[in-house]
């Protein structure tokens, strides 16, 4: 039973548009959500982390939100660049989980130039 | 300086064989994880330990054992390989189980054939 779904499953757009991905999560007893990038053939780096009492959460040009009663996170990234190209995975700790998280299958994203 | 690194890279190895792979963190983090990452790229928790003590065991085959002795290191050991063990492996770190940003390292290709 898949538990953190990422809608879309892959997402190609042209350089300069805004992305938003989209994570949805069935239990809303969450203690907080990460956001993470995974480039081909490498480890997971770290986004944003928005914690269960927060709305969002920015770093430059990305912006994550969190709607806990409608189990849902977005992740927007402004004015896209080639370098945005990636994998964006959502991963949902939840509030009876010591140290677990769930992670959704992910967003394959192509920016083109 | 790496964070959170982890040895090998990559491995192939025989059916039937053992093999370690080791991690390491320097974030001086109380908490260690092992992740695995399928064919289908799913991330999904092995173990997790805080100061050297095992806290998660998710339902993994006790042909898989993890050790830390401290709380910088946390191995992972498989015993008697098979093909189903072929996937990435990330060890992960963060400073407590929970509430905090968790780190990945690069991840560990194991091959069996």
């Amino acid at each position: 039973k898949q538990e953190v779904t990422q809608i879309p499953a892959a997402l190609s757009v042209p350089e300069g548009e805004n992305l938003v991905l989209n994570c949805s999560f069935t239990d809303s007893a969450i203690y907080n959500l990460q956001w993470f990038r995974q480039d081909p053939g490498k480890g997971l780096t770290s986004l944003l982390l928005i914690q269960s009492s927060q709305r969002e959460q920015t770093s430059g040009r990305l912006n994550a939100s969190l709607d806990k009663s409608s189990g849902r996170s977005t992740l927007y990234i402004a004015a896209s660049q080639p370098g945005d190209s990636a994998t964006y995975l959502c991963a949902r700790r939840g509030a009876d989980s010591w140290g677990k998280l769930q992670f959704g299958a992910g967003t394959q994203v192509v920016v083109t130039p | 300086d790496t964070a959170v690194s982890q040895t090998p890279k990559y491995l192939v190895t025989q059916m039937g064989n053992d093999k370690s792979i080791k991690c390491e963190q320097n974030l001086g983090h109380d908490t260690m994880y092992w992740y695995k990452q399928d064919s289908k790229k799913f991330l999904k928790i092995m173990f997790s330990y805080n100061n050297k003590e095992l806290i998660i065991n998710e339902t993994v085959p006790n042909r898989f054992s993890p050790k830390s002795p401290d709380k910088a290191h946390l191995n992972l050991h498989i015993n008697s390989l098979e093909l189903g063990d072929s996937a990435v492996y990330f060890c992960a770190s963060s400073l407590t189980g929970f509430g905090n940003t968790i780190y990945f390292g690069e991840g560990s290709w194991l091959t069996v054939v």
